[in-house]
């Protein structure tokens, strides 16, 4: 594995149904995100963690959870996947939390689709 | 609120030099970033400016001016590959980052 690793990389869903999208990064770094894409929106933050342990809800949390029990991954959960809930979600980690200067290495993005 | 404008598309030719603008009003600023993103990719990282000025980095510049709450990206030499999205994002005083929906740019032959 090199950088961030995302899976699956695609995924048809039937609403209500619970779903977690894997991150794994081998690259040791503290701080992961979770960033969900829209046509026509800039991304946006899910949630985020600046070290292992520690996760903190970033601007469209609701209907999300994740988990850092270690460096390397960072699990994003759909707890009960609704219509809107269709994206292109991203990884992305960075060797600093959101007060540093470093940039972000991202995954190769898992486009979910909610039916 | 906070908001992040750039142009949606932009077309230019191959071989010239393009200008992609950004312009934020943010609670406060701390950097602003360029990203390239390929269809059906991962953004990437392109430049991180938090003084005003120039910076450059081979083919690609990035410019600041604070006080007017603008970037542009400057692309030079325009080769096909460069047919992407361009993203903006600024961080703000909590240290979030802001993105614009990212600017389109088509290059033709």
């Amino acid at each position: 594995i090199a950088g961030i690793t995302q899976a699956p990389t695609s995924q048809i869903l039937a609403a209500g149904r619970r779903m977690t999208l894997r991150c794994t990064q081998d690259m040791r770094h503290n701080a992961m995100y979770w960033y969900r894409q829209d046509l026509g929106l800039g991304l946006r933050l899910i949630h985020y963690s600046n070290t292992a342990g520690t996760t903190g809800k970033g601007e469209v949390p609701d209907g999300y959870s994740v988990s850092r029990a270690n460096t390397d991954d960072f699990p994003l959960t759909l707890a009960s996947a609704v219509p809107s809930q269709t994206s292109v979600y991203f990884c992305a980690s960075s060797d600093s939390g959101l007060d540093g200067a470093g940039e972000l290495f991202f995954g190769e993005g898992s486009r979910l689709t909610v039916l | 609120g906070q908001n992040i404008d750039q142009p949606t598309e932009m077309t230019a030719t191959e071989g010239a030099i393009v200008q992609i603008n950004c312009t934020y009003q943010t609670s406060g600023f701390n950097g602003l970033f360029w990203y390239q993103q390929h269809a059906g990719e991962a953004p990437t990282f392109l430049s991180y400016n938090v003084l005003d000025g120039l910076e450059e980095k081979g083919r690609f510049s990035s410019f600041l001016s604070r006080s007017k709450g603008y970037s542009y990206l400057l692309l030079k030499e325009l080769q096909m590959k460069d047919s992407a999205s361009y993203l903006c994002a600024v961080r703000d005083s909590n240290y979030q980052l802001i993105w614009g929906a990212g600017t389109k740019l088509i290059i033709k032959p």
